[in-house]
């Protein structure tokens, strides 16, 4: 069984500054890839970047970036420079990689909010 | 290219009643996958098909049911509607569903009220 925890319902961030957004996972999984999703008021659900959980460097999708410490059980999101479109629900998600599950389980989300 | 759409975007249903959700993937795309989405929670995987086989359901009852298409459209059926079925359900469909980098993209989904 997998386990996304995200532990902050919401967060407020200035315009311009970086926000980190908290994740942490539980899985017994071998291998397995973490995920964020970005979704607006719309309700699409938005890819923004994926890591594996055998990869050595921490993955980074222009202006953001996955802090995967493996150790910690934990891929949190970093996002620099904030603009007034990055205002959404942010979900963390994991689906392991062997086995025949191929289902993201998913976070409870953050909701963001950049302030002018 | 069009993305993944689902039909209708919106829906109000009574109690008991049925309803079926629509989802064409992207062109090329041979795995779909149905979530449900409750108000102020994460997405909730309910099935998944590849090349018109169930690879993956989750913890949902009987009164849900899905299947795909030869042409890997899905559809996504709910029987007997309770109130607690009031929910965003979200489609998603991927190019492989082997190992690898797996990128979902997701529908706008259905927005079902249950009244």
């Amino acid at each position: 069984a997998q386990k996304i925890t995200q532990t902050q319902p919401g967060m407020f961030v200035q315009e311009k500054e970086a926000v980190t957004l908290d994740c942490t996972y539980d899985t017994s999984d071998p291998s397995y890839g973490l995920f964020w999703y970005k979704q607006p008021s719309s309700g699409e659900m938005i890819f923004l970047i994926y890591q594996g959980s055998y990869d050595q460097q921490n993955a980074t999708e222009g202006r953001y970036s996955l802090n995967f410490q493996k150790a910690r059980k934990s891929a949190n999101l970093v996002i620099s420079a904030s603009q007034l479109g990055d205002s959404a629900m942010y979900f963390c998600a994991m689906r392991p990689i062997s086995g025949s599950a191929r289902q993201l389980t998913f976070g409870s989300g953050t909701q963001l909010t950049v302030l002018p | 290219d069009a993305g993944v759409t689902q039909s209708p975007t919106h829906l109000i249903k009574t109690r008991g009643q049925q309803v079926t959700l629509r989802c064409s993937p992207i062109s090329g795309h041979k795995s779909v996958s149905w979530y449900q989405q409750v108000l102020g929670q994460g997405p909730q995987f309910i099935f998944q098909y590849y090349e018109k086989e169930e690879r993956g359901r989750g913890n949902f009852p009987d009164r849900f049911s899905a299947r795909q298409f030869p042409n890997y459209s899905s559809e996504l059926n709910v029987n007997a509607l309770l109130l607690g079925d009031s929910a965003l359900y979200l489609c998603a469909s991927s190019l492989i569903i082997g190992t690898g980098i797996f990128e979902a993209f997701f529908g706008q989904g259905t927005r079902l009220t249950v009244v």
